[in-house]
């Protein structure tokens, strides 16, 4: 089966801890987004990365780090520095560099203990 | 001034009611137009695609854009218990301008009720 798979499902956050939310895809896209998600808030965009190895900030990277070391995986990792990580956190990908058209992972839900 | 905006609802019609969702921009650069349909606790699907102006036509889905009035539609006949989701807009400049980022509206939530 070809699509994005984001892990875990829940995650949970004790507080000054680094955790790290996973994001797969074996579409063979190019680029890769990482999107978060608040009631009533729609997506604002945290990370994304056109190529392996080079990646961009969105509105809302504060707190936030990236890696793109390999092309099907783009994993975000939440650090203590985001102080209100609680939220719905969507990974998707496109085709190509300038392809409209973003595919979307069934994202991760972290929550804060 | 969010540069997509989109009433977020909540919206409630009967099973068989016409839906009309809709978006205003700002950017008149915006060429390529989207909505995505998104379950409850679950990833947004793309929907509907359009490019520049004109309509478009899915089965019981009917995308519009009207460039000059910086305002897209999305329209459901028939509309069905199924169809009860958040409802996405989303928009992109031209390929090549912005290396392919979407901007979206927050999103309308629908409820189709039997």
């Amino acid at each position: 089966d070809g699509g994005i798979t984001q892990s875990p499902k829940y995650l949970f956050r004790k507080e000054g801890q680094n955790v790290t939310l996973s994001c797969e895809q074996n579409l063979n896209h190019d680029a890769m987004y990482w999107y978060r998600q608040d009631p009533g808030q729609g997506l604002r965009l945290i990370y994304y990365s056109q190529i392996v190895n080079d990646f961009q900030k969105g509105d809302i990277a504060e707190g936030y780090s990236v890696s793109r070391e390999k092309k099907e995986s783009f994993p975000l990792t939440v650090t203590s520095a985001q102080k209100n990580p609680t939220a719905f956190y969507l990974c998707a990908s496109s085709p190509d560099r300038d392809q409209e058209t973003q595919y979307f992972g069934p994202g991760t839900r972290l929550l804060v203990l | 001034q969010k540069e997509v905006e989109q009433d977020p609802g909540p919206l409630s019609v009967p099973e068989g009611a016409i839906v009309s969702l809709n978006c205003t921009y700002s950017n008149s650069a915006f060429q390529y137009f989207m909505w995505y349909r998104q379950y409850s606790r679950k990833g947004p699907e793309l929907l509907m695609y359009t490019y520049s102006s004109g309509n478009k036509e899915d089965g019981r889905f009917t995308a519009q854009v009207d460039k000059s009035s910086k305002y897209i539609s999305l329209f459901i006949r028939d509309s069905q218990p199924s169809d009860s989701a958040t409802y996405l807009c989303a928009m992109s400049r031209p390929r090549g301008s912005t290396l392919g980022r979407l901007y979206f509206g927050r999103g309308t939530q629908l409820t189709v009720w039997p």
